[in-house]
């Protein structure tokens, strides 16, 4: 499996953005890049993903770099609620378990009041 | 839309018990999914079925752990016996379709804390 590599953990404050670093310098040309998030005490949730061109949806936004060997995960404005660990994962689609998601680690991130 | 149910929400043993866990998914999603997340870890996929076929459980530890998929719909996972390596969260997960492009997201459910004594 394609692996990625992120910072164990990120602080910011309530309603600054924040930009959460994703490296993943072996992806293939058919990876897609996903980030899911997990709130304490709950499953992982699904937050975005994309392919080679920048990506926005009501949660963040995904901005990919041209060699596609990192990718940046950005909250516009953090909440409290944003305080999470977010999981930087590569997802095949070769078939089989190629579709599943390996979570590594994930970046814990602290929001301050 | 209901989401991924799962029971109980947490059971406590001693090494050498059995355990089971339950889990109901979406209506509708062919996919479905066990992980295994220990404190601190991200989650560990444990075994992966479409429909009621095991695509994937190349991580089961298959000497102690087994799951099925009855008829296609909800799912059992069982630990027989537990060890208290064992001890973490056991997660479930539904997607509509397998895989393929585009977002074929998982959703997840409560989870399952599970201590081991």
């Amino acid at each position: 499996d394609a692996k990625t590599t992120q910072p164990n953990s990120m602080e910011s404050n309530e309603e600054e953005p924040v930009h959460l670093p994703c490296n993943h310098s072996t992806i293939s040309g058919t990876d897609y890049i996903h980030w899911y998030r997990q709130l304490p005490s709950q499953g992982p949730e699904y937050v975005i993903h994309g392919l080679t061109s920048n990506v926005n949806n009501r949660m963040a936004s995904l901005a990919i770099a041209e060699d596609r060997k990192s990718s940046t995960l950005i909250l516009h404005r953090a909440t409290l609620r944003d305080a999470a660990v977010y999981y930087c994962i590569l997802r095949g689609i070769s078939g089989g378990s190629n579709y599943k998601l390996t979570f590594g680690k994930g970046t814990l991130l602290t929001v301050n009041p | 839309e209901a989401g991924v149910a799962q029971s109980p929400r947490y059971k406590i043993i001693e090494k050498r018990q059995s355990v089971a866990f339950w889990c109901n998914p979406i209506s509708g999603h062919a996919t479905l999914y066990w992980y295994q997340q220990i404190l601190g870890q991200g989650p560990k996929l444990l075994i992966q079925f479409q429909n009621n076929g095991v695509v994937d459980d190349s991580q089961l530890p298959k000497d102690r752990f087994s799951a099925e998929r009855l008829k296609g719909v909800d799912s059992t996972l069982k630990i027989q016996p537990a060890k208290l390596e064992d001890s973490a969260v056991y997660l479930c997960a539904s997607s509509p379709i397998q895989g393929g492009f585009g977002r074929n997201e998982q959703f997840f459910g409560p989870g399952t804390r599970l201590t081991v004594l």
